[in-house]
């Protein structure tokens, strides 16, 4: 079974609006972390959020938030007013159990900002 | 903080040949790497986790005497194909793990665009 699904291959969002990226995953442990990276056409994945299972609260970083579901296991990336520079691959992440190491990437999401 | 360094970031070699590709941490000490084989339009995929001091530890499929990984210091991890094959043709990235916070987060290199003609 697919551990992180990104359902969107491709979002097309107009310049200023915000946009959401779906992630949804699946553990049976209580303790993970879930991620947020962007890839641009360059190629270097550029950390953006990072989620903790026992997070109370949704974790924000600039522009970018994140929305935590646990009980429907989903974590969605909001990027608000989207600038033209946000066009890039976007890749969920997990890391599942105490001390793991080991990242799960979802398949991931092109976004495209239209001017 | 939390820079990750790769070299080259294009290389271009012949059949048959050994290719090194360097990933260094630049501003912290990373007891721990990993190295991802990424396919166009596709996801990454994990090859090997790289501790500093000992052996790799591979995924399942990957051949660890085709990939060698060496981590002989808290900054420098390499990655060599030997005997390189066109199918061994890819984007390959490392990343360090930054273990500062509840977060543990990975940081990436800029990565490495191989073809083997």
């Amino acid at each position: 079974a697919q551990k992180i699904t990104q359902t969107q291959p491709g979002m097309f969002v107009q310049e200023k609006e915000a946009v959401t990226l779906d992630c949804t995953y699946d553990t049976s442990d209580p303790s993970y972390g879930l991620f947020w990276y962007k890839q641009p056409s360059s190629g270097e994945m550029i950390f953006l959020i990072y989620q903790g299972s026992y997070d109370q609260q949704n974790a924000t970083e600039g522009r970018y938030s994140l929305n935590f579901q646990k009980a429907r296991k989903s974590a969605n990336l909001v990027i608000s007013a989207s600038q033209l520079g946000d066009s890039a691959m976007y890749f969920c992440a997990m890391r599942e159990g105490q001390g793991a190491q080991k990242l799960v990437f979802g398949q991931g999401t092109r976004l495209t900002i239209n001017p | 903080g939390a820079v990750v360094s790769q070299h080259p970031s294009r290389v271009i070699c012949k059949s048959g040949t050994s290719v090194k590709i360097e990933c260094r941490s630049l501003d912290f000490q990373a007891t721990t790497m990993f190295w991802y084989r990424q396919f166009p339009k596709k996801s990454l995929m994990l090859m090997a986790t790289s501790n500093e001091g000992s052996k790799a530890t591979y995924e399942q499929g990957v051949e660890k005497d085709k990939f060698l990984i060496n981590h002989a210091s808290l900054t420098l991890s390499t990655l060599t194909v030997t005997s390189a094959h066109p199918e061994d043709s890819s984007f390959y990235i490392c990343s360090a793990r930054f273990p500062v916070g509840a977060s543990d987060t990975q940081y990436f290199g800029p990565g490495t665009r191989l073809t083997v003609l």
